[in-house]
């Protein structure tokens, strides 16, 4: 089946303590990419990649690293976690092709004490 | 930047009745995609419909279909024949060339019975 897959899928954790969300893909897609989601805010796009070794900055990059070694792979790492990051994040991905549908992952809640 | 804004915070609709979700974005590309994503209680983000900005037609997707307004900058979503599974978060999402992808703020739709 073809799945993006997140982990963890909740999260609480204190603030400063790195945490890392992992994101893996089935579909062979080179484009991924992480988003957070806060009300009334939408999804705002973090950190892309559009192939493996290949990041950049989406929106909201402050307080976040992400990593692409391998291509199915593409951690949401926060070296020291802050209350505002308190957030629901979304990794997606999306294959070849510009109108290729973004396949999201369910979904990490993540609250930062 | 893009900008998309969702003004309807909350809607609702009876069943089987007809409602329509506003979206308007403001760019300065040409080529660009927008599309609208619906995201109901399981978290899930769904795509529901996508619109090629260089064709005139717009998108239909059997009981959910769009007006795109290029010169307006406007896309909304049309929901025929409502149904109690469309109760969920909608959001319209515009795409670029340079693959970022931007949300609004989403719109809560409810279905009543």
């Amino acid at each position: 089946e073809a799945q993006v897959t997140q982990n963890p899928r909740y999260l609480i954790t204190v603030t400063g303590k790195k945490l890392t969300v992992t994101c893996s893909q089935n579909m062979n897609h080179e484009y991924m990419s992480w988003y957070r989601q806060d009300p009334g805010l939408g999804l705002r796009q973090i950190y892309y990649s559009m192939n493996v070794e290949v990041t950049d900055k989406g929106d909201v990059p402050e307080g976040y690293k992400v990593s692409r070694k391998e291509k199915r792979n593409f951690p949401l790492i926060l070296e020291s976690p802050s209350p505002n990051q308190t957030s629901l994040y979304f990794c997606a991905s999306r294959g070849t092709g510009r109108t290729g549908e973004l396949f999201f992952g369910e979904g990490s809640r993540l609250t930062v004490l | 930047a893009q900008t998309v804004t969702q003004s309807q915070p909350e809607m609702s609709v009876q069943e089987a009745e007809t409602v329509t979700l506003s979206c308007t974005y403001d760019t300065s590309e040409n080529n660009y995609y927008l599309f609208w994503y619906k995201q109901p209680p399981s978290r899930q983000m769904i795509l529901v419909i996508r619109q090629e900005a260089y064709k005139q037609q717009n998108a239909t997707e059997n009981r959910f279909s769009v007006n795109f307004q290029k010169a307006a900058k406007s896309f909304s979503l049309k929901i025929s024949d409502s149904q109690l599974g469309d109760t969920a978060m909608y959001f319209c999402a515009f795409g670029n060339a340079g693959n970022m992808l931007t949300f609004g703020g989403g719109t809560r739709l409810m279905v009543k019975p």
